[in-house]
């Protein structure tokens, strides 16, 4: 099973500041995608990423969202303002060997003050 | 689009009971079906899998869960858990042909009771 670490485990941050989640493979990866996961709610989809593109994004991935892939290991998604409403849980995904799995990370939890 | 619906939020179940978790999914196109546990304070683990053929599909920890097309159905058994067991259970459908984002249900929390 691909492994997959994020970084950190916990950010704590003031409103309107901007914070940086990291996604880090285990081997060579293609596909990459974020999910978030409000407290109490179910995981929701963000954003896929493949070949340095985004592939899908959903409407929570407005125009504060933005991923990359700065150094062709880490994946990272950048909230640039952070909001109150985006105090949650972030988890990265990658696929396996076979189609349609996905396996992810331990997440990053998200604290917006 | 795809929707997952988990219709118990909460079970509490004895020690070496069996468990059911219901899983219905609604859709449009062909789906796979998955299950992930969440222990807490940790991610997303993959319990199992269906992909195609049979319907009745094993995974880790001796959790099973059966794919029913007519009924729309996957859901979540075990024989007999264990205290362990006690985790947040989601189940989570994606599409074959395009397959990019996994839709998740609202979880079940699972609680073992001594």
């Amino acid at each position: 099973e691909p492994e997959v670490t994020q970084t950190p485990s916990h950010q704590v941050t003031q409103m309107g500041q901007e914070v940086i989640l990291r996604c880090v493979p285990i081997s060579n990866h293609l596909y990459f995608y974020w999910y978030r996961q409000i407290l109490g709610q179910k995981v929701e989809f963000l954003v896929s990423f493949y070949n340095n593109e985004i592939s899908e994004k959903s409407e929570i991935f407005d125009d504060q969202f933005s991923v990359e892939r700065p150094d062709g290991s880490n994946f990272t998604l950048k909230i640039r303002s952070t909001k109150l409403e985006d105090s949650a849980m972030y988890f990265c995904a990658i696929t396996g060997t076979l189609p349609n799995e996905q396996f992810f990370g331990p997440g990053t939890r998200l604290t917006v003050l | 689009a795809q929707s997952v619906t988990q219709l118990d939020s909460q079970v509490p179940v004895f020690e070496e009971a069996p468990v059911e978790l219901r899983c219905n999914y609604s859709s449009s196109v062909s789906v796979y079906l998955f299950w992930y546990v969440q222990y807490p304070n940790q991610g997303l683990q993959l319990l199992l899998k269906y992909l195609s053929g049979s319907t009745l599909v094993k995974g880790i920890n001796g959790f099973e869960a059966e794919f029913n097309k007519s009924q729309t159905s996957f859901h979540l058994r075990k024989p007999s858990v264990h205290i362990s067991d006690t985790a947040e259970y989601f189940c989570a459908v994606s599409e074959t042909l395009t397959g990019n984002q996994f839709y998740f249900g609202t979880g079940t929390s699972l609680t073992v009771i001594p």
